[in-house]
């Protein structure tokens, strides 16, 4: 019964490809993120959705975007791979003010 | 821009051997202050959650606190098993519901 999962666990792809990286949650909450965290450990936050606002961290690049097909997923899709992309992403969830639970996350390498 | 920031970097501890870690945080529009385990290779788990200067919260070993301008993570009479990467998140009124993270605290807890 996991609550937030991932898909896939690790992503390697080459430079200027296109990929995704689902998210499922099953706790009823009405708000998701997506988190990047670097190679030094650091979390940094995304984007926060849910079905009313769509709230994106100034720093990220156009290239990616959160697409959500209903309330229970988040997925995350990246265009044109760069190296510095590489990465782990994880998705949380939360009901709106309430505490964030992540997934197992995602490790990304772009070669 | 609001700011979290943990210290020390890392921690070793002999096991049974008490102390604490801490988190200073922008002073202005906190709404909540949220503290998480990580463990190598997983999703940053839940431990705990501050909303109001003198609330704390405990759970087995470890007790969190807060103040105006820091929380604590208090860890007394550590195990091995204590042994992780000890996350500090806040979430700011003027930033909807995103996760600010601090850098972390890496502790290791010899037997």
């Amino acid at each position: 019964d996991t609550a937030v999962s991932q898909t896939p666990k690790y992503l390697v792809t080459q430079m200027g490809n296109d990929k995704s990286i689902k998210c499922e949650q099953n706790l009823g909450h009405d708000t998701m993120y997506w988190y990047k965290q670097d190679s030094k450990k650091f979390l940094k936050i995304m984007f926060s959705y849910n079905n009313k606002e769509l709230i994106i961290n100034e720093t990220v690049p156009n290239r990616f975007s959160p697409k959500s097909p209903d309330k229970a997923h988040l997925n995350l899709h990246i265009n044109s791979l760069e190296l510095g992309d590489s990465a782990v992403y994880f998705c949380a969830s939360s009901s709106f003010g309430d505490t964030q639970y992540f997934g197992p996350g995602t490790r990304l390498t772009v070669l | 821009e609001d700011q979290v920031t943990q210290s020390p970097e890392a921690l070793r501890l002999q096991e049974g051997e008490s102390s604490s870690l801490n988190c200073s945080y922008t002073v202005s529009g906190l709404r909540g202050l949220f503290w998480y385990r990580q463990d190598p290779g997983k999703g940053p788990e839940f431990l705990f959650t501050l909303y109001s200067a003198g609330e704390e919260k405990e759970k087995e070993r470890l007790k969190a606190t807060l103040t105006k301008k820091e929380s604590f993570l208090h860890i007394t009479a550590p195990k091995p098993e204590d042994s992780a990467t000890y996350l500090c998140a806040a979430s700011f009124v003027n930033a909807g519901n995103m996760l600010t993270f601090g850098g972390g605290t890496r502790l290791m807890v010899k037997p």
